[in-house]
């Protein structure tokens, strides 16, 4: 079982429709991400979060929001999907105060329609 | 704002050929470098990491990278390329606030090609 999982792995929708997509993790890690992921572009973060109680904006936030509803569950949110949120999202996990090594989920493909 | 930059956004080659791709960082302090391999349909895994030490780490499945400090550069390498490198390679670098590792900041991507 993958350590790190991502719900839904695909999903279509439509323009201003309400998506979230899911993430647990079983490696008892503090902190965990939200990228994604454009041809071209790279990674881009889009909010990370230290502790349940800890928040942080990315470099692309505008449009999403998130929860972590615990300390192994983080979820993000697209309140009114557009088609420019067509993209693969990856979430990630790391250890405080360690290196910065991230190990990532599998992957969700979002295509707004 | 920490940025990362990879020459390199195609390449192609051939089995056997030997691979180098260029990254490069602008963060001026202490930094921990990455690269990371996507293949085709999967998530990404890590090649291999520079925390500090002998400038030239060495990763799985044969990668290596050296890290130049005065050129801030972390190049990866690879003598002999097979069919099964073919993926996407991103380097990144920690970004860092008072409390630790905030998370990596990724270059755009090398999409490697290996033709058999």
């Amino acid at each position: 079982d993958a350590d790190v999982t991502q719900t839904p792995r695909n999903r279509i929708t439509k323009t201003g429709k309400r998506i979230m997509l899911e993430c647990s993790q079983t490696k008892g890690h503090d902190r965990m991400y939200w990228y994604r992921q454009d041809p071209g572009l790279g990674l881009r973060l889009i909010y990370y979060s230290f502790d349940v109680k800890d928040i942080n904006k990315g470099e692309i936030s505008d449009g999403y929001s998130v929860s972590r509803q615990a300390q192994a569950k983080f979820s993000l949110s697209l309140e009114s999907a557009i088609p420019n949120q067509t993209a693969l999202y990856f979430c990630a996990t790391s250890v405080e105060r360690q290196n910065g090594e991230l190990f990532f989920g599998e992957g969700s493909r979002l295509t707004v329609l | 704002a920490q940025s990362v930059s990879q020459h390199n956004h195609h390449v192609i080659l051939s089995e056997a050929a030997s691979l180098e791709l260029g990254c490069n960082y602008s963060y001026g302090g202490t930094v921990n470098l990455f690269w990371y391999v996507q293949y085709p349909g999967q998530h990404l895994q890590l090649l291999l990491k520079y925390f500090s030490g002998d400038p030239l780490v060495k990763g799985i499945k044969g990668f290596e990278a050296e890290f130049i400090k005065s050129k801030f550069s972390f190049n990866l390498r690879k003598p002999s390329v097979q069919w099964s490198d073919t993926a996407e390679y991103f380097c990144a670098v920690s970004s860092y606030s008072g409390g630790g590792a905030d998370g990596l900041t990724f270059g755009k991507g090398t999409h490697l090609i290996i033709q058999p």
